[in-house]
C-alpha cells in the first residue's frame, strides 16, 4: 500500500495560465475526493468521484475548474485562467465504498499564482 | 448547514501536560466524527474516529467521545509530548456520500 500520491507537490504559475494536478488513489479505493485548503483553514470539499462518475461538485468549484477520473483510477484537476485567489493547497483523498469509511489523504499540491 | 467548530489556537503546553481541544458540530442526520492530524510538512493523517453516539475513539494516547447530547467530540490526551506538536482537525462525515466537513484546525505547540 503506497498511499495516495499527488503530483506535482508544488506549482508556481502566473495569473491567467492553466494548471493541471494529478492524484493517484490507493489502488482498491473506488471513491476519490478533491479538497482545497487555504492557510489557517481546514480543507473544503470541491468534488467527489465514485469510480469514473463525478457525483458531487461544490459551489466552490467555478467553471474554471474541471476534474476527471477517466478510468476510475487516477484523477486530474485542471484550473483554467488561474487567479491569485486560487493559491491554496489542493488535497486529494480516497476511500472504499462503504458507509462512513475513512478517507486517506495525499500530501497535497501547493499552488501559488503570481 | 452541516459544520464543525473547533477551538482556535495556537495551544501551547509544556511536555506531560493534559490536552483538551474542543470540537462541536452541527449536522443533519447521524454523522461519523473524526480527528485528523497534520504534522509539519506532511499530509493529513487519521488520528481517531467514532461512528455513533457514545463511541470512544482512541489512538496513540489520544481519546475522544462522541457526545450526541452536547454535539461534541473533544480531543484529550493525558500527557503530551513534543512530538505531538501539529495541527489537529476535527471533521464530520455524513452517510450520503461520505463528504467531509472540517473545522479550521487547532495548532498545538508542546515545549520541552
Amino acid at each position: 500500500d503506497t498511499g495516495v500520491s499527488q503530483d506535482p507537490r508544488h506549482k508556481i504559475t502566473k495569473r491567467g495560465q492553466n494548471v493541471t494536478f494529478r492524484c493517484d488513489p490507493i489502488s482498491e479505493h473506488n471513491r476519490l475526493y478533491w479538497y482545497r485548503q487555504t492557510l489557517g483553514q481546514g480543507p473544503e470539499f470541491l468534488t467527489y468521484f465514485q469510480n469514473e462518475a463525478q457525483l458531487e461538485k461544490s459551489r466552490l468549484l467555478s467553471d474554471r475548474f474541471s476534474a476527471e477520473r477517466p478510468k476510475g483510477s487516477f484523477s486530474t484537476l485542471e484550473i483554467q485562467r488561474t487567479e491569485q485567489g486560487d493559491s491554496a493547497m489542493y488535497l486529494c483523498a480516497s476511500s472504499l465504498e462503504l458507509p462512513q469509511e475513512t478517507q486517506y489523504f495525499g500530501p497535497g499540491t501547493r499552488l501559488l499564482v503570481l | 448547514g452541516d459544520s464543525v467548530t473547533q477551538m482556535e489556537g495556537p495551544v501551547t503546553l509544556s511536555e506531560e501536560a493534559f490536552l483538551t481541544i474542543n470540537c462541536t458540530y452541527t449536522a443533519t442526520g447521524y454523522p461519523s466524527l473524526f480527528w485528523y492530524v497534520q504534522y509539519p510538512g506532511e499530509g493529513l493523517q487519521l488520528l481517531l474516529k467514532a461512528t455513533k453516539a457514545d463511541d470512544k475513539g482512541s489512538n496513540k494516547g489520544f481519546e475522544a467521545t462522541y457526545r450526541k447530547e452536547t454535539t461534541s467530540f473533544h480531543l484529550e490526551k493525558g500527557s503530551v509530548q513534543v512530538s505531538d506538536s501539529a495541527v489537529y482537525f476535527c471533521a464530520l462525515s455524513l452517510y450520503n456520500f461520505n463528504k467531509f466537513y472540517f473545522g479550521s484546525g487547532t495548532k498545538l505547540n508542546v515545549k520541552p
